[in-house]
């Protein structure tokens, strides 16, 4: 099946500071990439779709200066966590729709983000 | 509002023990329910996309229904390598509206 790659697989960082989470399909091309969040014992939570060439678009509630989406690319969309604090220390997972339309949607191996 | 709620919340069978796993969805126009396994520390892993009523599909021990209201997953005969959390999600188009899983273990 189609390959979806996070990088990194876990980051431990200082608050205040930024963290970039990178998303790459591997052997397909992706026009539309999705980011989730997941705490523990818990669903996936949507926070963005993002797309390739244009600005993404936020689930209610996420902080858009907070969680910077980029799709630079149709192979590469990245997350990037902005002057990080304790309660942004997730399971962040990316995802990647091989084909159009209501397609197979593959999940990264996720990010695990601690906030010291 | 579209909504996805899975039962049981945890499952715990004997190895051999066959079950199935519900879930139950509100969606303003279903073009396509998933069937997902995600082992902890891990991202989803695809295995079924039911798209209309009636349709069924299977994958190993796994078999996977769908109805006008709900969809099913049943497990025949489960092996320990069979425990993980199962996650349904359905999507009116775009992105995908997740239940909150249920959490299988099998012993042997």
């Amino acid at each position: 099946g189609a390959v979806v790659s996070q990088h990194p697989s876990w980051v431990i960082c200082k608050s205040g500071t930024s963290v970039k989470i990178e998303c790459r399909s591997l052997d397909f091309q992706a026009t539309t990439m999705f980011w989730y969040r997941q705490f523990p014992k818990q669903s996936l939570m949507l926070m963005a779709t993002s797309n390739e060439g244009s600005k993404a678009t936020y689930e209610q509630g996420v902080e858009k200066d907070k969680f910077l989406i980029n799709h630079a690319s149709l192979t590469l969309s990245t997350l990037t966590v902005t002057s990080a604090h304790p309660e942004d220390s997730s399971f962040y997972i990316c995802s990647a729709r091989s084909g159009s339309g209501t397609g197979e949607l593959f999940f990264g191996e996720g990010s695990r983000l601690t906030v010291l | 509002e579209d909504q996805v709620t899975q039962s049981p919340e945890a499952l715990r069978l004997q190895e051999g023990e066959s079950s199935s796993l519900n879930c139950s969805y509100t969606v303003s126009g279903l073009r396509g329910l998933f069937w997902y396994r995600q082992d902890p520390g891990k991202g989803p892993e695809f295995l079924f996309t039911l798209y209309s009523a009636g349709e069924e599909k299977e994958k190993e021990r796994l078999k996977a229904t769908l109805t006008k209201k709900e969809s099913f997953l049943h497990i025949t005969a489960p092996k320990p390598e069979d425990s993980a959390t199962y996650l349904c999600a359905v999507t009116p188009g775009g992105k995908l509206i997740f239940g909150q899983g249920t959490e299988l273990s099998v012993k042997p």
